[in-house]
């Protein structure tokens, strides 16, 4: 089946522009998560949604950062007023409905490719 | 608390060497522990993960070794071959089922 999908790819942009970035989530998924890559670093956790609970946004960097997600499906992280720090990759991973451990659950995350943003 | 620490940052294996990644985590309430692998321009996959109620767990080349009462947990990748090249992430969930992530290994298998 269909995996996460992320779009655009790459995003070019110039400083003080505003961004959105995409992201479908694999079908009845209902945990989605936001993270950032910088060049050869970590995953930086951003926000997650988890059904229709309120969102997880301790990870957002600063108040230009914000994340919606419309129906339980698909996502879009704005970055207003981008700054060059802002320059990374960014991904979003999506989770099956959560499970207790005796269910067997775990919380494998299944990611996207990613959109690498450029701020100019 | 919720820190997961991974070493080394970048490690060098011959091919058929075994590749061995660590990490280390204090939070005795993670109970699941995962190791993702990363292909440049790809996102994370799940590559194995372990409970922490075993000591091992084996998939093919791939073994995560885990020690319960030191707090760590290693990957081994025996017989490296250059397509294991990739950056791999452990990590450990959290009672709010979310993942706290290492900071990832980059590995380069030397033909």
């Amino acid at each position: 089946g269909a995996g996460v999908s992320q779009s655009p790819s790459n995003k070019v942009t110039e400083k003080g522009k505003d961004v959105e970035l995409r992201c479908d989530p694999i079908s009845g998924h209902t945990a989605l998560y936001w993270y950032r890559q910088s060049l050869g670093q970590g995953l930086e956790f951003l926000i997650y949604f988890q059904g229709n609970s309120a969102p997880d946004k301790s990870g957002l960097p600063s108040d230009r950062f914000s994340a919606e997600r419309t129906g339980g499906s698909v996502s879009t992280l704005t970055i207003q007023r981008t700054q060059q720090e802002d320059s990374a990759v960014y991904l979003c991973a999506s989770s099956p409905r959560l499970k207790s451990l005796l269910a067997g659950g775990n919380n494998e995350q299944f990611f996207g490719p990613g959109t690498r943003l450029t701020v100019l | 608390q919720q820190q997961v620490k991974q070493s080394p940052q970048s490690l060098i294996v011959q091919k058929g060497g075994i590749s061995i990644i660590n990490c280390a985590y204090e939070n005795t309430a993670f109970d699941y522990f995962p190791w993702y692998q990363q292909f440049p321009g790809k996102g994370p996959a799940l590559l194995i993960a372990i409970r922490p109620d075993v000591s091992e767990k084996k998939e093919g080349r791939f073994t995560i070794s885990f020690n319960k009462s030191a707090k760590q947990f290693s990957l081994h990748i025996m017989d490296s071959q250059p397509g294991d090249s990739a950056t791999y992430f452990c990590a450990a969930k959290d009672s709010n089922y979310q993942l706290i992530w290492g900071a990832g290994t980059k590995l380069i298998i030397k033909p």
